[in-house]
């Protein structure tokens, strides 16, 4: 069966500091797919990266990195300079193929200014 | 282009009674997702409709029931409401890769 481990249920940082979000995954299957969604206070999931489970290369995108490495089941997640915007809960999930997708319990990210 | 809708946005049930939450698929997607999720938790998957056919279902009971149409809009029932089944209810479509969803703001329902 298929999981995903959020450890950290609720950060703080102050704006401008560089705040990681940890994630841990557990699946059978070689084929799979790692994914990050944002939702703000409103509800609504946006969806950030998605990696497949051939892919090991970090990926960068503005202030956003991730950091996938299957050796210890984990698609950590960087936020450099945080801002107060990126304040919301943060949701790792895991797909095996055309399969359900199986979130964590959420992490939530306050950026205190 | 309209992303993913959902109505109506809240609604309030008693014990019991019984509802049906509707999606609207991103433009041209034909698959649909549902996903409950709990105060504080992450959400779990409901059930999964494609080609009008049910194709992926997760640990709910057949309380929850639903339907996709010719136009890949999507309907999901809950029976028999409990207390329990108070959350936001996500849609989230997509089209051939399952895995690329787009997600809809959710109804949040609260049973009294």
């Amino acid at each position: 069966a298929q999981k995903v481990t959020q450890a950290q249920t609720e950060i703080s940082v102050v704006e401008k500091e560089d705040v990681t979000l940890d994630c841990v995954y557990e699946t059978r299957d070689t084929t799979y797919y790692l994914f990050w969604y944002k939702q703000p206070p409103s509800g609504e999931l946006v969806f950030l990266i998605r990696r497949n489970s051939f892919d090991e290369q970090n990926e960068i995108s503005g202030r956003y990195s991730w950091n996938f490495q299957k050796s210890t089941s984990s698609f950590n997640f960087t936020i450099t300079a945080s801002q107060v915007v990126d304040s919301a809960v943060y949701f790792c999930a895991l797909s095996e193929g055309y399969q359900k997708v199986t979130f964590g319990i959420g992490t939530k990210l306050q950026v205190i200014p | 282009d309209a992303g993913v809708t959902q109505s109506p946005t809240h609604l309030i049930k008693t014990r019991g009674q019984q509802v049906t939450l509707r999606c609207s698929p991103k433009s041209g997607h034909d698959t649909v997702s549902w996903y409950q999720q709990a105060l504080g938790q992450g959400p779990q998957f409901i059930f999964q409709y494609y080609e009008e056919e049910e194709r992926q279902r997760g640990n709910f009971p057949d309380r929850f029931s639903g339907h996709q149409f010719p136009n890949y809009s999507s309907e999901l029932n809950v029976n028999a409401l409990l207390l329990g089944d108070s959350a936001l209810y996500l849609c989230a479509s997509s089209l051939d890769d399952p895995n690329e969803q787009f997600f809809g703001p959710g109804t949040r329902l609260t049973v009294l």
